[in-house]
């Protein structure tokens, strides 16, 4: 079964922390998002990488930076945690190729920022 | 960019009854899915259907790409299917996902 894991299911940081959130997939896939997602807004993309170091800019990357140095593995990082970056964030990956499942995500990671 | 809208935004039925969400989106698409997020938060693919129809149990959707619509259809509805149904589609060149705000359906006993 294809499996995106995401390290955690809740973290609560102290405003100003460097905070990692850490999504693996075992699907070889060559796509991976991070998407958070709020009352009210559906889901919004922050980073997406395309391949191994590569990174782009999703709809809201202010406040975030992301890191791929393998092709499994997708970091979003927080540089200083604020409490309007507390929210659900969903962690994705997809292939680059005809695929009938599309994208599949992670069971999320519930960030609260205090 | 691709717009997407959904609609209705929330909907309440009783254990059995029937239900349609509508996916509308601005234009011609590569990858439309539909997911249904647990009350967990777990986003779990129902349907990667860029056109077409498929089936899965009670559940089935059809896209109609022409007209720029997707259509989820729920049968029998039971009180697991409660949650959140979300569209999201892309298209052209571009591989992210864009989704809609989400149906919250609850279903009653």
């Amino acid at each position: 079964d294809v499996k995106v894991t995401q390290s955690s299911r809740y973290l609560v940081k102290r405003t100003g922390e460097k905070v990692f959130l850490e999504c693996v997939q075992d699907m070889d896939h060559e796509n991976m998002f991070w998407y958070r997602q709020d009352p009210g807004l559906g889901l919004r993309l922050i980073y997406f990488s395309y391949d191994v170091k590569m990174k782009e800019k999703g709809d809201i990357p202010e406040g975030y930076s992301v890191s791929r140095e393998k092709k499994e593995r997708f970091s979003l990082i927080l540089e200083s945690a604020s409490t309007n970056q507390t929210s659900m964030y969903l962690c994705a990956s997809s292939s680059t190729g005809t695929s009938s499942y599309g994208y599949t995500f992670g069971s999320g990671t519930r960030l609260t920022v205090v | 960019g691709i717009q997407v809208e959904q609609s209705p935004p929330d909907l309440i039925l009783q254990e059995g009854a029937n239900s349609t969400l509508r996916c509308n989106f601005s234009d011609s698409v590569n990858n439309l899915q539909w997911f249904h997020q647990n009350p967990w938060g777990q986003l779990i693919n129902l349907f990667y259907i860029p056109s077409g129809t498929k089936q899965n149990g009670r559940l089935s959707a059809t896209t109609v790409a022409t007209e720029r619509y997707s259509l989820l259809y729920i049968s029998s509805s039971q009180t697991t299917d409660s949650g959140v149904y979300f569209c999201a589609a892309y298209g052209g060149a571009t591989n992210k996902l864009i989704f809609g705000t989400g149906t919250l359906l609850a279903v009653q006993p």
